[in-house]
């Protein structure tokens, strides 16, 4: 079983397209994350949900927006899509301290 | 601000020994962990040290000095699977999120 499970796992689409990306987890864990990884490998937090609450937004732009439906999901709509937001985007989870994460693969999302 | 730096890259042979530094800018620190990443894959946890002082597990060992800043993960026995990415991070403010360095590639040669 995958403890941290994001669909899809590849995106390509065009600019100005809205697309979405999912992520479930079967740890139990309180915690859940979106993190963008660039073309420079650097991991950047977005998003950090707790019990379906967020906790933290970083500066990221409003076209990015997560959904918490219970704590076992937390999904990535991003509308209008660039250039730019091509990327890795990995899910985690965590419990407790948030020292040690469980990332999902990871959704590589190409913006042509 | 909340910055941590370590190396871009470090080349080693198998069989040896190799330590990647991380130094930190931070307050409200809780504690220093160390991810794995190899191409193509997700990062995976190595370690977490919230205390001062060495952690081992198996070939890899973590240490942290909070008074210095800075802390390291110390890789013994080389083998060629361990060439990865390294990630230092460290816990944010609130002790809520992970901020990760830039990462340090390891490139291990026969």
């Amino acid at each position: 079983d995958t403890a941290v499970s994001q669909t899809p796992k590849y995106l390509v689409t065009q600019m100005g397209n809205d697309k979405s990306i999912k992520c479930e987890q079967n740890l139990g864990h309180d915690t859940m994350y979106w993190y963008k990884q660039d073309s420079k490998k650097f991991l950047k937090i977005m998003f950090s949900y707790n019990n379906k609450e967020l906790i933290i937004n970083e500066t990221v732009p409003n076209r990015f927006s997560p959904k918490s439906p219970d704590k076992a999901h937390l999904n990535l709509h991003i509308n209008s899509l660039e250039l730019g937001d091509s990327a890795v985007y990995f899910c985690a989870s965590s419990q407790g301290r948030a020292g040690e994460l469980f990332f999902g693969e990871g959704s590589r999302l190409t913006v042509l | 601000g909340q910055s941590l730096e370590q190396p871009s890259e470090v080349t080693a042979v198998e069989g040896a020994i190799v330590q990647i530094n991380c130094t930190y800018q931070t307050s409200g620190f809780y504690g220093l962990s160390w991810y794995q990443q190899h191409d193509g894959g997700a990062p995976t946890f190595l370690s977490y040290n919230a205390l001062d002082g060495l952690e081992e597990t198996g070939r890899f060992s973590s240490f942290l000095s909070r008074s210095d800043s800075y802390g390291y993960l110390l890789l013994q026995e080389l083998q060629m699977k361990d060439s990865a990415s390294y990630f230092c991070a460290g816990l944010d403010q609130a002790g809520t999120a992970l901020i990760f360095g830039k990462g340090t590639t390891l490139s291990v040669s026969s």
